[in-house]
């Protein structure tokens, strides 16, 4: 069974804190990473993809490692805004071609940014 | 651009009723929609990999007789809730997959359909 490992939180940090979360993976044959942020009743929404070499996109730094099976995301200078649930995302393939391919989701880490 | 619709947005229906959502890609062909199913405080759980024009597969667990997942073209699969009961109460949402090649499996959601059996 593929499994994703979070910490739920929920993390309470203050405006303009840096804050990390992490996230293991069990399959090692997993090809694709991705945080999806949700809001509370809504539908969860890509942040951003995770690539081996890690990447970064404005505040959000995501690492991976893939010999540990494990993701990161940071972020820094947060923002009211930036307060929901982040979501690990893993999926086993790289590219399209049908099956039972859906993504592995983890519980989530709720994340509250209070001013 | 790679919009996918759901419809209802929410329904609440009698025990033993069957409720039929609906999910489009508005904007893009859908080789693959996936359907994924919410319980509060829990993550997403697939449910079921729809790909036009064949059977639905569905994952260890998933009633395909009371699930019934249909996926007649490129833009539009529904998903069928028979005779729902109360612990089907959930948040069920879909996603879609664009066409063979891109470098990436993106999958796009849509804005989910809370359902309430009574």
């Amino acid at each position: 069974r593929k499994e994703v490992e979070q910490d739920p939180g929920p993390f309470n940090v203050p405006e303009g804190a840096t804050v990390a979360f992490n996230c293991t993976y069990s399959n090692s044959a997993s090809q694709s990473f991705f945080w999806y942020r949700q809001d509370c009743r809504k539908e969860p929404k890509l942040l951003m993809s995770v690539y081996s070499s890690g990447n970064e996109d404005g505040r959000f730094t995501a690492q991976l490692n893939r010999a540990s099976q494990y993701i990161s995301l940071l972020i820094r200078d947060s923002k009211l805004s930036d307060s929901a649930t982040y979501l690990c995302v893993v999926n086993d393939l790289m590219y399209s071609g049908g099956g039972a391919d859906g993504l592995t989701f983890g519980k989530g880490t709720h994340l509250i940014i209070q001013p | 651009g790679a919009v996918v619709s759901q419809h209802p947005s929410w329904v609440i229906c009698k025990s033993g009723t069957s409720v039929k959502i609906e999910c489009r890609s508005l904007d893009f062909q859908a080789t693959t929609m996936f359907w994924y199913r919410q319980f509060p405080k829990q993550s997403l759980m697939l449910m079921a990999t729809s790909n036009e024009g064949s059977k639905a597969t569905y994952e260890q667990g998933v009633e395909k007789d009371k699930f019934l997942i249909n996926h007649a073209s490129l833009t539009l699969s529904t998903l069928t809730v028979t005779s729902a009961h109360p612990e089907d109460s959930s948040f069920y949402i879909c996603s879609a997959r664009i066409r063979q090649g891109v470098s990436y499996n993106e999958q796009f959601f849509g804005p989910g359909t809370r359902l309430t059996v009574l």
